[in-house]
């Protein structure tokens, strides 16, 4: 079954870093980017970036530009989020999901979710 | 960036109701459009891709129209599993961005 696990919630201080593990089970990982996107308490969907699990190519939204790296493993099908310079802002749930083409409308679209990794951002 | 903006924001309803919910994209995007539901504390789901093409499983209630920048998610004969938060999403461009959310609440 195609899925993706995320690794355990996280509690980190103020300018400390956090790293968010993706694993993806099955043959997705060799068929689809993995996109990140994350949702503060209260709040809505917010896009992080993409990265090819290809080439391991990555663009970013200009909201955590210099603060975040995306990675991957392609012997252990991983996908992983580098977070530093933490602020409470950054307080949120952090999804990993398949950036799939659908090849009939030449669009993407995220398609299976993970189930979310909760980062808190305290001192 | 392509700014995705929805309405209502939030909106209630009862079982049974037809509801319709729209995205209004800040340039044109054709029809690379996304919605999204997404039930309290889960990841969302997706539901309509490509502005009108059902997601395999989604029951027929759900449609979705438009391009452009105007687009429409319609739910009609609301069911009681349908109460949650709708978001809209573009892949127009590679820098990917949602709606704000569209929470429909039981009336």
């Amino acid at each position: 079954q195609a899925q993706l696990v995320q690794s355990g919630p996280e509690v980190q201080k103020p300018g400390a870093s956090v790293k968010v593990s993706c694993k993806a089970s099955g043959d997705i990982f060799s068929k689809y980017g993995i996109s990140w996107v994350r949702q503060a308490p209260g709040q809505g969907l917010e896009w992080l970036g993409w990265i090819s699990t290809y080439n391991g190519n990555a663009n970013y939204a200009q909201l955590l530009q210099g603060r975040v790296t995306m990675t991957i493993d392609t012997s252990t099908t991983t996908a992983y989020l580098d977070l530093w310079s933490l602020k409470s802002d950054d307080t949120a749930v952090y999804y990993c999901v398949t950036d799939r083409l659908y090849s009939t409308s030449k669009l993407h679209a995220f398609d299976i979710w993970g189930q979310g990794t909760l980062v808190i951002v305290s001192s | 960036d392509i700014q995705m903006t929805q309405s209502p924001s939030s909106l209630s309803a009862s079982v049974g109701d037809r509801v319709t919910i729209t995205c209004r994209a800040s340039r044109d995007i054709s029809t690379y459009l996304n919605w999204y539901q997404q039930k309290s504390g889960m990841a969302p789901k997706l539901l309509i891709y490509s502005a009108s093409i059902l997601q395999s499983g989604v029951p027929s209630r759900f449609s979705g129209s438009g391009s452009g920048t105007d687009f429409t998610l319609t739910i009609n004969s609301l069911q009681p599993e349908d109460f949650a938060t709708y978001y809209c999403q573009q892949s127009y461009i590679s820098l990917r961005t949602f709606g704000q959310g569209t929470k429909l609440e039981i009336k």
